[in-house]
Parts: structure tokens; sequence; C-alpha cells
């Protein structure tokens, strides 16, 4: 059984600048959730995705987007890259019928200058 | 605002010591995840409490959830240096948005 799987490890953008994190899901699970973790703070959520739809989303600005493909890999854009959007950006993986039961991949560290 | 309240914040024991954190909501909450997470690393689930006064074992780590389902706290029996990391509560509302505590990061020195 595969893990969460996240690519790419490490990344430098500049303000301004437009970025695209990308995510495997473990092996039979449909859905996917995105975190911001700031250093020192636990993860907050940024919006999930079930069957390539978003199924709810957290206290972020649109410039965050997402997609979902049919193999149930999920990729996070955001556009217009900010100095506090530096991070560590998480992904997580469930069965819908387990929603309680989420599997992170080990996250992908933004720094943005 | 902050939805789930962790402390203490920062915890330094020394191998073998006993330590209690907590977490703790204005709201109730219908269940309580904890996780763990170590550095360069996703979080871990350790546990899913949903009971009020529930209480679970998981080797050294008893959790509990508080009667109100408002609070929870997780005791670790004579630490060890394996348990250094970030401790994280999390709470669900519909099922599909977790909300996460400010976490509590242990170092058990050995």
């Amino acid at each position: 059984e595969t893990g969460v799987t996240q690519s790419p490890t490490h990344l430098i953008k500049t303000r301004g600048q437009q970025v695209t994190l990308r995510c495997s899901s473990q092996s039979g699970h449909n859905t996917v959730s995105w975190y911001q973790q700031a250093l020192g703070q636990g993860p907050q959520f940024i919006f999930q995705y079930y069957r390539e739809e978003e199924n709810g989303r957290g206290n972020f600005p649109p410039r965050f987007s997402g997609l979902q493909f049919p193999n149930y890999s999920s990729e996070l854009n955001v556009n217009a890259l900010e100095l506090d959007d530096s991070a560590l950006y998480l992904c997580a993986s469930s069965e819908r019928r387990s929603r309680d039961e989420q599997f992170f991949g080990p996250g992908t560290r933004l720094t943005v200058l | 605002t902050q939805l789930l309240e962790q402390s203490p914040q920062f915890l330094s024991i020394q191998e073998g010591e006993n330590l209690t954190v907590y977490c703790n909501s204005s709201s109730v909450f219908s269940s309580l995840q904890w996780y763990r997470q170590e550095p360069g690393e996703g979080p871990v689930l350790l546990v899913t409490v949903v009971t009020g006064g529930e209480v679970k074992k998981l080797k050294r780590l008893t959790f509990q959830f508080g009667d109100a389902r408002k609070d929870s706290s997780l005791h670790i029996t004579a630490a060890q240096p394996g348990d250094t990391g970030l401790y994280l509560c999390a709470l669900s509302n519909t099922g599909n948005q977790f909300y996460f505590g400010t976490g509590t990061s242990l170092t058990v020195i050995p």
C-alpha cells in the first residue's frame, strides 16, 4: 500500500509568482484535503476535494485554488504569492466513508522571498 | 479566534518523567483526534475519541475526553526520547473540515 506523497519537497518563490503543489493520495482514498501549517502552528484547513469537486473550504482567499483528478491525485495552486504564504503545505487523503481518518503526506515547504 | 487551545505550548522533560497536555474548546464537539508530528513529516493519527468521559490507552499514552465534550487530555507515562514531537488535537464539525489546535511541542531529553 502506497502512502500519501507530495512534490516537490521544498520550493522557493518570489513575491507575486504562482506555484503548483502536487499530492498523490493513498491507494483506495477518494478524498483529499489541503492544509497550511505556519512555523510553530497547527495546520489550517484550506479546502477538501471529493470525486473532483470542492467539498468544503476554509478561510483562504480565492488565489488559493485546487484540482482533483480522476485518479484522485490533487493539485494546490497559489497565485500572486505573498510573504505570509511561506509555510509547510500538507495534503491528507481519506476514504469518504471514514471521514475521520486522514493520512498525511510529508508536506511541501514553500518559502516566499 | 482559535477554536482549539492547547497547553502547554512547549514542554521539555527528562526521560522517564510523566506529562499531561491539554486541549480545550469553547464549543462542544462530536469527536476529537490526537496527532503526533515529527520534524519533516506530516501529522500521524494517534487516536479518535467520541464519547464524553471516554478514556483510551495506547501503550504509555492515555487519552481522555471530557464529560462535556469540550476538552481532552493526553497523558504520557515514563516519557522516552522517541515521544519527542508536536502533539496536535483536531476536531471535525461536519466531517469534511478539520480544525487543529495550536500544538504542544514536546522534547524528551535522554
